[in-house]
């Protein structure tokens, strides 16, 4: 069973532009999250999605956004980069909301953002 | 809102040594899930072990063990044999059992180093 799918791995981008990061959950799993990794703030959380809504969202500024697709896919679209925005980017994935049954979430491997 | 904190920045061990590392949480909810996480250079956070607020007995995975004290807001991992696989950043995490959200709040975590 393939684990959870995060491209690309590397980013490369410049102040100003925008961003989508791409997280493809493992196969059956329905709940995506995800969050920011910096060597800063450590890791902060940044939404939650289950059947394409939004269910909790982090202090994010609000160029900070995402959306799930039926496919339960993820995107988060960083727009108007600042260099503080260097990060390393993770999705994780679970069956349900773990609330329900406290199944884990399950990690990909992250996408390493860097503003230049 | 709800806190982590894992003391100790850095912890180094010998092989085959034993080792317990610190974190400890502030929550006003009785309700809650601690997990511990480890973060190889591979960058993908791998469950170590969790456990449930209510149960008194602490969770046990292999070589892997917690020390749960709920009043102190303690939860402990101790790690035995230790293995050179086990080289790792190694974080603390708390989850509400409240609402079905996903968030996970992280400490900033453990940076372990096995030496051989």
């Amino acid at each position: 069973k393939a684990g959870v799918t995060q491209t690309p791995r590397y980013l490369i981008k410049t102040r100003g532009q925008q961003v989508t990061l791409s997280c493809s959950p493992i196969s059956g799993h329905r709940s995506v999250s995800w969050y920011q990794q910096t060597p800063g703030q450590g890791l902060q959380f940044l939404f939650e999605y289950f059947s394409e809504t939004q269910r909790n969202k982090g202090n994010f500024p609000g160029r900070f956004s995402g959306r799930q697709f039926s496919n339960s896919r993820s995107e988060m679209n960083v727009s108007t980069l600042e260099l503080g925005d260097s990060a390393l980017y993770l999705c994780a994935s679970s069956l349900v909301p773990t609330g329900i049954n406290n199944q884990p979430q399950h990690f990909g491997d992250g996408t390493r953002l860097s503003i230049l | 809102a709800q806190t982590v904190t894992q003391s100790q920045p850095e912890m180094s061990v010998q092989e085959a040594e034993t080792v317990t590392l610190s974190c400890t949480y502030d929550t006003s909810e009785s309700d809650y899930y601690l997990f511990w996480y480890k973060q190889p250079p591979s960058r993908q956070m791998i469950l170590v072990i969790r456990q449930e607020a209510y149960k008194q007995q602490n969770a046990t995975e292999n070589r892997f063990s917690v020390n749960f004290q709920k009043a102190a807001k303690s939860f402990s991992l101790k790690i035995s044999d230790s293995q050179l696989g086990d080289a790792a950043m190694y974080f603390c995490a708390y989850r509400s059992a409240l609402g079905g959200s996903e968030k996970l709040v992280f400490g900033k975590g453990t940076k372990l180093t096995v030496n051989p």
